[in-house]
């Protein structure tokens, strides 16, 4: 079945800018989506189809997919962006797949 | 506005059937191309995708719970029904459903219901 590798954490200081990668075989030849989710609360999507943002995301808040590799990244990062942060895609054979999460801390 | 919420038992007893029920509204399961998903999350864990049933009927599964899960959908009632077999208390979990778009994918979910697995 097809799996989803995301690094269990990422640590980013008040403004700058956090990546948060999102690793599968061939990832960059399906479409990949991002989650945020803030404690005791559901997700939120922030990107669909790899860069398009939900109307009331920010602008801030962007992706990427290419080769193995798809990336979401929040520019400008402030405290309001420190949640968990879930890729998933779709694939043929197993549907939609998850990763594993990520969390993000500003600090 | 689209919404979704979750209900069903609090709590099961290892070996029952648990069975969750998802109503919403703002959307009709009859509109080609929609769908409604489960997904549920184990305390500190990550999001694990279960099921999604689509407007036309067709159905997907998590393939390591196929054998488990059933989902099926009353339109006329707005609802959707998900039930997982012989429940152990690995499968402790808040359970969302999600309104599934072809392309945005879940972009509405519910608030999540926590299920407890206990004798």
């Amino acid at each position: 079945s097809y799996e989803l590798t995301q690094p269990p954490s990422v640590s980013v200081s008040p403004g700058q800018t956090a990546s948060i990668t999102c690793s599968g075989d061939e990832l960059g030849d399906k479409y990949t989506w991002w989650y945020q989710q803030k404690p005791d609360q559901s997700p939120v999507l922030v990107i669909y189809q790899d860069s398009k943002r939900p109307s009331g995301i920010p602008e801030r808040i962007s992706g990427s997919n290419s080769g193995n590799t798809a990336t979401l990244t929040i520019s400008g990062t402030q405290t309001m962006d420190e949640a968990d942060y879930y890729c998933q895609a779709w694939d043929s054979s197993t549907a939609v797949v998850f990763g594993g999460g990520t969390k993000l801390t500003v600090l | 506005q689209i919404t979704l919420k979750e209900s069903g038992p609090t709590l099961v007893k290892p070996t029952q059937t648990l069975t969750l029920t998802c109503t919403f509204s703002g959307f009709s399961l009859s509109t080609s191309g929609v769908g409604v998903g489960w997904i549920r999350q184990p305390p500190g864990k990550a999001l694990e995708w279960l099921a999604l049933i689509y407007w036309d009927d067709d159905k997907r599964y998590s393939p390591s719970l196929k054998n488990r899960l059933t989902i099926t959908k009353d339109t006329s009632k707005n609802q959707v029904v998900l039930t997982l077999t012989n429940m152990d208390p690995v499968d402790t979990a808040t359970y969302f459903c999600a309104h599934y778009d072809p392309l945005i994918l879940f972009d509405y979910w519910g608030q999540g219901t926590l299920v407890t697995v206990s004798s």
